[in-house]
């Protein structure tokens, strides 16, 4: 069955620490992978995607993500966290953007000042 | 551009009366969806629809909900009767299609007490 893992439940780093967000996938195929962000109480603001091409995926907000095939991971990285960065990440898949997407549980990440 | 449109916000109501939710997709998008989310489920895709027929609705959770798409600009998800179970928050996308993202509205945050 198709289904996306986000295994960190709750992540909490320091404001100007950097950040990794585990995320792994099982699918039939290479899907096609996203990250979303969402503040409490707001919608989701996508972050970034991957369709294929360069492995290394530049978003928004200064979030990067790198696919890897070999570990069928997709992890959202950043290099110095601000504190308006403390929201829910949701890793996600989908064989196409225009077809059902498939969420992870999701990451609280707190930034501790 | 206004982005996706969802109304209400918010719904309070009681067990047994009908609720209907709302949706204005992103203009020129083709594609819709409903999730909701819940602390127990996480997010969960519903139903979705490609110009304005419904595609998968396998998540629809049992026969008190239903989905309309009248046309390109309009969508609704009705729940007829509500169950306190059903409270959660709804969030409607659009995507334009094939590798296009997935824009999410704000939600409607719904209590069925």
């Amino acid at each position: 069955a198709q289904s996306v893992t986000q295994p960190d439940i709750h992540i909490t780093v320091s404001e100007g620490a950097s950040l990794e967000l585990r995320c792994n996938y099982s699918y039939g195929a290479t899907p096609y992978l996203f990250w979303y962000v969402q503040s409490p109480g707001q919608g989701l603001q996508l972050l970034l995607k991957y369709f294929s091409g360069d492995t290394l995926v530049q978003g928004i907000k200064g979030f990067e993500a790198e696919f890897k095939r070999s570990q069928s991971s997709f992890n959202l990285r950043k290099p110095s966290v601000h504190w308006s960065d403390a929201a829910e990440y949701f890793c996600a898949a989908a064989r196409s953007s225009a077809s059902k997407i498939i969420f992870g549980s999701g990451t609280r990440l707190s930034i501790r000042p | 551009d206004a982005g996706v449109i969802q109304s209400p916000r918010h719904e309070v109501t009681e067990m047994g009366q009908e609720v209907t939710l709302r949706c204005k997709p992103i203009s020129g998008h083709n594609s819709l969806f409903w999730y909701r989310q819940t602390m127990m489920r996480g997010l969960e895709l519903l139903i979705y629809f490609n110009n304005n027929v419904p595609i998968d609705d396998s998540g629809m959770p049992e026969d008190r909900f239903s989905a309309k798409m009248p046309n390109a600009s309009f969508s609704t998800l009705k729940i007829q009767p509500s169950e306190p179970r059903d409270s959660a928050v709804y969030f409607c996308a659009s995507s334009g299609g094939e590798r296009e993202t997935q824009y999410f509205g704000p939600g409607t945050r719904l209590l069925v007490l």
